[in-house]
């Protein structure tokens, strides 16, 4: 069985700050993809980043980073210097490789953004 | 430009009624998802298809119909059987390469009257 965990419901910063989402999750798969999707106010999620569990290398696009680790099963996001229009529910999700339809998806972690 | 588009944006069902949420898309993608998403909880997949007319159930499918006669159109039709279908619906799309989905409508908001 699958599970995303992201513990964090709510993380508030103010802008210019940092803020990192955490994400762990359990599988069995051998192989497996992670992502994360942005979700606005608006409604429609974004697609942020795919990494194959093969892939353990950081990846950083802009302001946006992230941080893989399969010995303690995370994959860890990072905002650096935080804006408001990063304001925003981020989901965490994980799906075997073999199986689209297993997308898992964590309950996702609000991030409010203070001028 | 391409996308999904979904429709209605809001919509009523009475009970015993039967509904159908619209999800269009001029991707040309082969892979169609509906996802359902309730207060502070991640997606769970109702319903996806890889090709036209076929798909499969996901995790929560009852209560739920859907067709896929078009590779361009994926309804999903909210029956009476599903007792609690208030939510917000997310329809999806993606390539045979790529994987799971990373294109999303703006979704349907349904509610009971």
């Amino acid at each position: 069985a699958q599970k995303v965990t992201q513990a964090q419901t709510e993380i508030s910063v103010v802008e210019k700050e940092d803020v990192t989402l955490d994400c762990v999750y359990e599988t069995r798969d051998t192989t497996y993809y992670l992502f994360w999707y942005k979700q606005p106010p608006s409604g429609e999620l974004v697609f942020l980043i795919r990494r194959n569990s093969f892939d353990e290398q950081n990846e950083i696009s802009g302001r946006y980073s992230w941080n893989f680790q399969k010995s303690t099963s995370s994959f860890n996001f990072t905002i650096t210097a935080s804006q408001v229009v990063d304001s925003a529910v981020y989901f965490c999700a994980l799906s075997p490789t073999d199986s689209w339809g297993k997308l898992q998806f964590g309950a996702g972690t609000q991030v409010v953004v203070t001028p | 430009d391409g996308g999904i588009t979904q429709s209605p944006k809001y919509l009523f069902r009475k009970e015993g009624q039967n509904v159908t949420l619209s999800c269009e898309q001029n991707l040309n993608h082969d892979a169609m998802y509906w996802y359902r998403q309730d207060p502070g909880q991640g997606l769970r997949l109702i319903y996806y298809s890889q090709i036209v007319n076929d798909f499969q159930k996901g995790d929560i499918a009852e209560g739920y119909s859907v067709s896929r006669e078009k590779k361009e159109s994926f309804p999903l039709t909210v029956t009476s059987a599903q007792k609690n279908p208030t939510a917000f619906y997310l329809c999806a799309s993606s390539t045979r390469a790529r994987g799971p989905p990373q294109h999303f409508g703006d979704g349907t908001r349904l509610s009971i009257l």
